[in-house]
This record gives structure tokens, sequence and C-alpha cells, in this order.
């Protein structure tokens, strides 16, 4: 199967400093990158829809401006969690898919940890 | 709305064969996928049923009855391997995108 890489796998950081994480799709183009959060023991919960050279979609109660995400190319997705603090700490999965794949495929996850 | 419902935990024996449930109520449902994920990592890709019926792959099967919003994963011959937790995923067109929109997860345990 096509593969998506994140990066970076874990990260911890400061309260108040910026995380950048990043998703990319090694061997296919991805016209429409998810990204999603997921704290310990919960499902994973949908945050924003991004597509490429537009600004991306936020699901209800996530703020944007917290948390920022790009899509610069076809293959390069970015989350930005701005001004982070110890709430922010979670689970952090990208996923991507291309119009022809019924298959939604996962980066690895990003661990961040605030302190 | 959105809306699904998976049971919490079971527990299992190896070789034995499990059955976990889900339900759904989703507007604009296009299809009903199942992934496994261990602790701490990605959730992997098991199955996607779009239509009604029974899709089988080796030991894993899916089945989903559209008209009645459910949907089952079958684990044949359960490997300790197997214990992991299994989301239900509803996939659903909304604000112009396909969504994927995930249950909260059954974390199943396989003992000896």
């Amino acid at each position: 199967g096509a593969v998506v890489s994140q990066h970076p796998s874990w990260v911890i950081c400061k309260s108040g400093t910026s995380v950048k994480i990043e998703c990319r799709s090694l061997d296919f183009q991805a016209t429409t990158m998810f990204w999603y959060r997921q704290f310990p023991k919960q499902s994973l919960m949908l945050m924003a829809t991004s597509n490429e050279g537009s600004k991306a979609t936020y699901e209800q109660g996530v703020e944007k401006d917290k948390f920022l995400i790009n899509h610069a190319s076809l293959t390069l997705s970015t989350l930005t969690v701005t001004s982070a603090h110890p709430e922010d700490s979670s689970f952090y999965i990208c996923s991507a898919r291309t119009a022809a794949n019924t298959e939604a495929f996962f980066g690895q996850g990003t661990r961040l940890t605030v302190v | 709305g959105q809306n699904i419902d998976q049971p919490t935990e079971m527990t299992a024996t190896e070789g034995a064969i499990v059955q976990i449930n889900c339900t759904y109520q989703t507007s604009g449902f296009n299809g009903l996928f199942w992934y496994q994920q261990h602790a701490g990592e990605a959730p992997t890709f098991l199955s996607y049923n779009v239509l009604d019926g029974l899709e089988e792959k080796g030991r894993f099967s899916s089945f989903l009855s559209r008209s009645k919003g459910y949907s089952y994963l079958l684990l044949k011959e359960l490997q300790m391997k197997d214990s992991a937790s299994y989301l239900c995923a509803s996939e659903a067109f909304s604000g112009g995108y396909n969504k994927l929109i995930f249950g909260a997860g059954t974390r199943l345990a396989v003992h000896p």
C-alpha cells in the first residue's frame, strides 16, 4: 500500500512554544489530507481537512489560529501547534488519500508532550 | 449528525472467533471502514464495505447492512497478536469532502 510519512514521531516542548508536524505522501499525490488528534484510550477526532493550495476546513470546536495547517504541495501537509499548552499534549495523526483510493493511509503519528 | 457506537472492551480466547459490532448514524454515508490500532501506533487498514454483505479477507471478515446502519468485524483463529483496538469508521460526504468519522474503538484482549 501507499506510504505516508509523519515527522517527528515524538516531541517534547515547553509551554508557550510552537511545534510543527509534517505529513508526507511518499509514493502518491495526496489531494486531501486529514489531521486527527487522539487522547489516551479515546478515538481519533478529526481536527481538519486540508486540500493542496487552499485553506483547511476545520471541524467545529477546533481553533484554526492555534492549529495552523498548510498544504503546500500534493505530497506535503504541515500542522503547527502554536503557543502550545499542556492540554495540547496528545497523539496527532495525519492521513492521506487520493480520489482514486478508497483506503485512507495513515502516518505513524506524533506524540506531543508539552511541559 | 454523526454517531458511531461499538463496545468498549471484549475478551476472547486464542484460536476462537470474535465478532465486534458497530452501529452508525451518518449523514451522507459512503462506506464503512475497520481499522486495527495497537497502543501508541497509527491505525492500519483492515477492511472497507460500501455495499451490503460480507467481505472476507483471510482471517478477517466484515459485514455491512446499510438499511440497518450496522456493521461487524469477524476475527477467526484468534492469535495473541490480535490484541488491539479495533476502530469502526464511517465515511461521510460533508463540507465538500469525504471524511472518516471514527468510533471510540473496541479494545480486544486475546488470552491463552
